[in-house]
């Protein structure tokens, strides 16, 4: 069973940048091979998905898709060389503020990361 | 983007059986099947099931998941204290390109 493993949580303030980055424990995970996704979690809510990317050779036409909420201002990315998956994402507001979790959505999740946007 | 619809709370006896369910629609849950997520307070998601039936290693054989038609269901039987908690939902949504969660539903094993 692979593990995700986020990092790049952390308070910003309202109109700030953040980006976070997510790896694999398993070398043999390799993120271009799975689409991926970043679902989020605000405080006391339920899951809400935020961007997806594809992998490699499986398409649908559009490589990478956004939740209306963040489209604009989010962008999914991953480094193959790295084998890390990211979410770059501007102009936060307290809307934003969630535990953010890389997945596949059906077979695994990782631990999450808290995005906190103080106003 | 539109969700999937759960009851919010399901409340039931220790050792008995409680049926969750959650509908969409022709783009999501009746066309692709869906996952089951569990949540502990304060843990990530654990998938239960997946593709409508499909049950993750390790995932206990009280926990089983169909579907029929737009609508998905996860039967958890022999309920276990341990088993109160949130459940979720999830469909990918082909119209909408994008996951679709539902809004959970809370069991409380009584």
């Amino acid at each position: 069973e692979v593990q995700l493993v986020e990092s790049g949580g952390g308070l910003v303030q309202r109109g700030g940048s953040l980006r976070l980055s997510c790896a694999a424990s398993d070398s043999g995970f390799t993120f271009n091979n799975y689409w991926m996704h970043w679902v989020r979690q605000a405080p006391g809510k339920g899951l809400e998905w935020v961007a997806r990317i594809n992998g490699d050779g499986i398409t649908d036409g559009f490589t990478t898709s956004y939740a209306d909420s963040v489209k604009g201002r989010f962008t999914i990315s991953r480094d193959i060389a790295k084998n890390t998956l990211y979410l770059q994402m501007n102009s936060l507001g307290a809307e934003d503020t969630a535990v953010y979790y890389c997945t596949t959505v059906d077979t695994d999740w990782g631990q999450g990361t808290l995005v906190t946007v103080s106003s | 983007q539109a969700g999937l619809t759960q009851p919010p709370s399901v409340s039931k006896g220790l050792r008995q059986t409680a049926t969750l369910t959650c509908t969409g629609n022709s783009n999501n849950v009746g066309n692709q099947g869906a996952a089951w997520l569990q949540q502990h307070e304060g843990h990530p998601p654990k998938v239960l099931s997946y593709r409508n039936d499909k049950r993750p290693t390790g995932i206990s054989e009280r926990f089983s998941a169909s579907r029929s038609g737009n609508t998905a269901s996860l039967t958890i039987t022999g309920l276990q204290p341990e088993d109160e908690a949130d459940y979720y939902c999830s469909a990918w949504d082909i119209s909408l390109r994008a996951w679709v969660f539902g809004g959970g539903t809370k069991l409380t094993v009584l």
